[in-house]
């Protein structure tokens, strides 16, 4: 069962435009959500956060957004740039809420392609 | 200031052998976990641990194990390997032993069972 869900596995945008990269969770009780960023041959580095306090945080040409109703996010990157052109993966934990607080679940990721 | 690190960058191993994947952080760190990264199924957690003397288990465990005997260092050991083991090893760290503090990666091990 897969709890985290990012549907399309690859994007592909021009340089400029916006990238919208989608998620999808299962799990009633995550609370905060987590971008992660992974170029080839590196490990995956943190790019934005938002707690479901809130439904938009915004980080430079990056913001996600979240609906907790639809148990949906996404991160707009504005404008795109080819060194945007990574994967991405989308994590969730439910928080502070109890023993299993210490997982991250990550969704399967999204290939980002920026062209110029 | 390294951050993390892990060894080897990549090995090849036979079937049966048995394999430490070794990572090292130097940020002080509470928090520390193993992942695999599969082609089509993301990142998935092996095994974890709150601080050092304690571990847990994650989302895919078996064949698996690890230590903590202190804050710097988190192995983890394949006992005897197989070929569904072939992966991209991660290792990561977080201040504190929880989801929503950022978690810290290290460049990755590539495993190849054969």
């Amino acid at each position: 069962d897969q709890q985290v869900k990012q549907n399309s596995p690859s994007l592909s945008v021009q340089e400029g435009r916006i990238s919208i990269l989608n998620c999808d969770y299962t799990n009633s009780m995550f609370d905060y959500f987590l971008w992660y960023k992974k170029y080839p041959a590196e490990g995956p580095t943190f790019l934005i956060s938002i707690s479901s306090i809130k439904d938009k945080n915004e980080d430079g040409r990056f913001t996600v957004f979240l609906n907790k109703s639809a148990k949906h996010l996404s991160l707009h990157i504005v404008p795109s740039q080819p060194g945007d052109s990574a994967v991405y993966f989308c994590a969730a934990t439910p928080g502070n809420s109890g023993g299993s607080n210490y997982k991250l679940t990550f969704g399967k990721g999204t290939l980002l392609t920026v062209n110029p | 200031i390294a951050g993390i690190t892990q060894a080897p960058t990549s090995q090849i191993l036979a079937a049966g052998r048995r394999m430490t994947l070794r990572c090292t952080q130097d940020m002080r760190h509470n928090a520390m976990y193993w992942y695999r990264q599969d082609l089509g199924l993301g990142l998935r957690l092996i095994h974890y641990s709150n601080t050092a003397g304690t571990t847990g288990k994650g989302e895919v465990p078996d064949g698996y194990s690890v230590s903590r005997a202190n804050t710097d260092d988190f192995p983890l050991t394949l006992a005897s390997a197989v070929p569904s083991q072939t992966s991209v090893y991660f290792c990561a760290s977080s201040l504190i032993a929880g989801g929503w503090d950022t978690q810290y990666f290290g460049p990755g091990t590539r495993l190849t069972v054969l």
